[in-house]
């Protein structure tokens, strides 16, 4: 089946810093990826949407300076929190779409906790 | 303005009976709504699907029910087992739109 790698599952930086997180789509060919943002006990909310080759798309209110998206091959793209600060804290997932096999469904990968101290 | 809702944040059901597991959607153009289920600190396992050409899906213990007039969907997992528990979060989309909303959650927790 479909399988999409996120790295770091967690990691905690200092405030001011940058942090990078990637998903890589490992058998399948992502046509569409997204990132989404979870705060305790609430939904997963979108923040952008990343097709290969172009820039991302991003929702209202979300800081597309901040919030890094590259999405540079079919297989992977990143997303950088630029000079984190302690309230982007929060757990962020992303998503990958695409592959035949997975009847173009979407795949999530496990999510990365990041804190920010 | 939350377009997907689900109104029972917990629920807890007996090991063996069914649970049931509810979403409401405002927006009429939602014509696919997905179940996933997630696990703490982890990424959303996809469950079932169902498209609004349809009013029921079934895959093994699992069945979701679409009532596109009353705009809600619902879960029902039979016969539950302690596996289950879990956060469940209904999802919508329409054709031509890539992106999933998703509702609030809803926590399930089995009783041995």
């Amino acid at each position: 089946g479909a399988v999409v790698s996120q790295h770091p599952s967690r990691v905690i930086c200092k405030s001011g810093t940058s942090v990078k997180i990637e998903c890589r789509s490992l058998d399948f060919q992502a046509t569409t990826m997204f990132w989404y943002r979870q705060f305790p006990k609430q939904s997963l909310m979108l923040m952008a949407t990343s097709n290969e080759g172009s820039k991302a798309t991003y929702e209202q209110g979300v800081e597309k300076d901040k919030f890094l998206i590259n999405h540079a091959s079919l297989t992977l793209s990143t997303l950088t929190v630029t000079s984190a600060h302690p309230e982007d804290s929060s757990f962020y997932i992303c998503s990958a779409r695409g592959g035949q096999n997975n009847n173009y469904g979407y795949t999530f990968g496990s999510g990365t906790r990041l804190t920010v101290v | 303005d939350q377009q997907v809702k689900q109104n029972s944040p917990s629920l807890s059901v007996q090991e063996g009976r069914i649970s049931i597991l509810n979403c409401d959607y405002t927006n009429s153009m939602f014509d696919y709504f997905l179940w996933y289920k997630k696990y703490p600190a982890e990424g959303p396992t996809f469950l079932i699907s169902i498209s609004s050409i349809k009013d029921k899906n079934e895959d093994g213990r699992f069945t979701v029910f679409l009532n596109k007039s009353a705009k809600h969907l619902s879960l029902h997992i039979v016969p539950s087992q302690p596996g289950d528990s879990a956060v469940y979060f209904c999802a919508a989309s329409w054709f031509g739109n890539e992106k999933l909303t998703f509702g609030t959650g809803t926590r399930l927790t089995i009783i041995p």
